[in-house]
């Protein structure tokens, strides 16, 4: 089962920031946060990851609360293309990337 | 360049038939997945191969049969299909490294179709 608990859906305006939370209460010192999105069952796409750091690439950003018990993505302009199902993850670091996904959370960005 | 390719991309076939779907990755990656997607959408994993050896196998049922030749392909024969094998079936890649992970790749699916 996955580890993780996500909102079921979010909306969000064309060009504002997005911003999706996650639980992760039961994560454990050596598991990852992953975030992953699926647009319209295409495969599933990598959008960023840490362990206790912050953390930012092109494409979003991730933010871990100090007791690792939850994190939030942050999309800072969400377009139409952005709607997707967001999974978060938490994987062991055990190098190989045994993804348990859960239901994710169904993002709407309308104009 | 494709990353992560799996053939076909639509498989429609009847109950009872055998069936593959193949998988290449041009990544470099020496670990590859099989992942199912049911008609409730949840994604599971299946298999994973590292280096041609099998390191994953969750509960799937033994008429699916994993086959690596090399560490850039990965494919998936399905024995005798039900209906509900019905889903569609995702190929990924990722590079293995000790003490931390990176991401996976994945394809853009094979959506098999049991009647």
């Amino acid at each position: 089962d996955a580890k993780t608990t996500q909102p079921p859906s979010m909306d969000c305006a064309e060009g504002r920031a997005a911003n999706l939370p996650c639980n992760h209460s039961t994560i454990s010192g050596n598991e990852y946060v992953y975030w992953y999105r699926q647009i319209h069952s295409q495969g599933p796409q990598y959008i960023i990851h840490g362990l206790k750091n912050n953390e930012t690439n092109e494409m979003a950003s991730l933010i871990i609360t100090e007791d690792r018990k939850s994190s939030t993505l942050i999309l800072p302009h969400a377009t139409l293309r952005d709607t997707a199902v967001y999974y978060c993850i938490v994987s062991f670091s055990g190098g190989y990337n045994k993804l348990i996904f859960g239901a994710g959370t169904r993002l709407a960005v309308h104009p | 360049d494709t990353a992560v390719s799996q053939t076909p991309k639509y498989l429609v076939t009847q109950m009872g038939n055998d069936k593959s779907i193949k998988c290449e990755q041009n990544l470099g990656h020496d670990t590859m997945y099989w992942y199912k997607q049911d008609s409730k959408k949840f994604l599971k994993i299946m298999f994973s191969y590292n280096n041609k050896e099998l390191i994953i196998n969750e509960t799937v049922p033994n008429r699916f049969s994993p086959k690596s030749p090399d560490k850039a392909h990965l494919n998936l024969h399905i024995n005798s299909l039900e209906l509900g094998d019905s889903a569609v079936y995702f190929c990924a890649s990722s590079h293995r490294t000790t003490g931390t992970n990176t991401e996976a790749f994945f394809g853009q699916g094979t959506r098999l179709t049991v009647v």
